[in-house]
């Protein structure tokens, strides 16, 4: 079975562009997460999305969104981005989404905002 | 405000002996504990998990022990390998109305030594 994968792996923008990150989970998956990973701050819940619903939040200004179309797949999409941007994000999928249901993470896109 | 907190950000240890990964939350509302590996240019993978009615969960080498009483959790590595040396985050969840959300630690990152 195909793990979750990421596109792109690697993306490089300066401040005040947008950017859209995507997200196939693996196959059966319902759930949806999307993480930030920055040094020193571990992993900072973004959302998640699951059967095209957005049901969770974090607590992330509004230039940051995302959606969840209806085979699964996720996109999240940053807004006017700025210098502080610049992280690995994270995607991971689960079957139902339920807090003892185990998340498998794809390997992340590293964005650089210049 | 750093619900988990993994105050010990590496740890060094020769091949063979015990390494102990510790985490501390502040969220009486979790229920469910996991501890993550990840190398470096992959996304975390899944290590091993603990309910909250228990104590004590054991997957072969690995150990995690949970006191609720001084909301604290342990990662117990017994014998440790070089193979082991990654950055463990630790994450909580709390009950199901909140869907897949996981709340991380720092992380720590572990050296085994030859």
């Amino acid at each position: 079975k195909a793990g979750v994968t990421q596109t792109p792996r690697y993306l490089i923008k300066t401040r005040g562009q947008q950017v859209t990150l995507s997200c196939s989970p693996i196959s059966g998956h319902r759930s949806v997460s999307w993480y930030q990973q920055t040094p020193g701050q571990g992993l900072q819940f973004l959302f998640e999305y699951f059967s095209e619903t957005q049901r969770n939040k974090g607590n992330f200004p509004g230039r940051f969104s995302g959606r969840q179309f209806s085979n699964s797949r996720s996109e999240m999409n940053v807004s006017t981005l700025e210098l502080g941007d610049s992280a690995l994000y994270l995607c991971a999928s689960s079957l139902e989404g339920r807090s003892f249901n185990e998340q498998f993470f794809g390997p992340g896109t590293r964005l650089t905002v210049l | 405000d750093q619900q988990v907190k993994q105050n010990s950000p590496s740890l060094s240890v020769q091949e063979g002996r015990i390494s102990i990964l510790n985490c501390d939350y502040t969220n009486s509302m979790f229920d469910y504990f996991l501890w993550y590996k990840k190398y470096p240019a992959e996304g975390p993978t899944f290590l091993i998990s603990i309910s909250s009615i228990k104590d004590k969960n054991e997957d072969g080498r690995f150990t995690v022990f949970l006191n609720k009483s001084a909301k604290h959790l342990s990662l117990h590595i017994v014998p440790s390998q070089p193979g082991d040396s990654a950055v463990y985050f630790c994450a909580a969840s709390a009950k199901e109305t909140s869907g897949s959300r996981l709340t991380f630690g720092e992380g720590t990152q572990l050296t085994v030594n030859p």
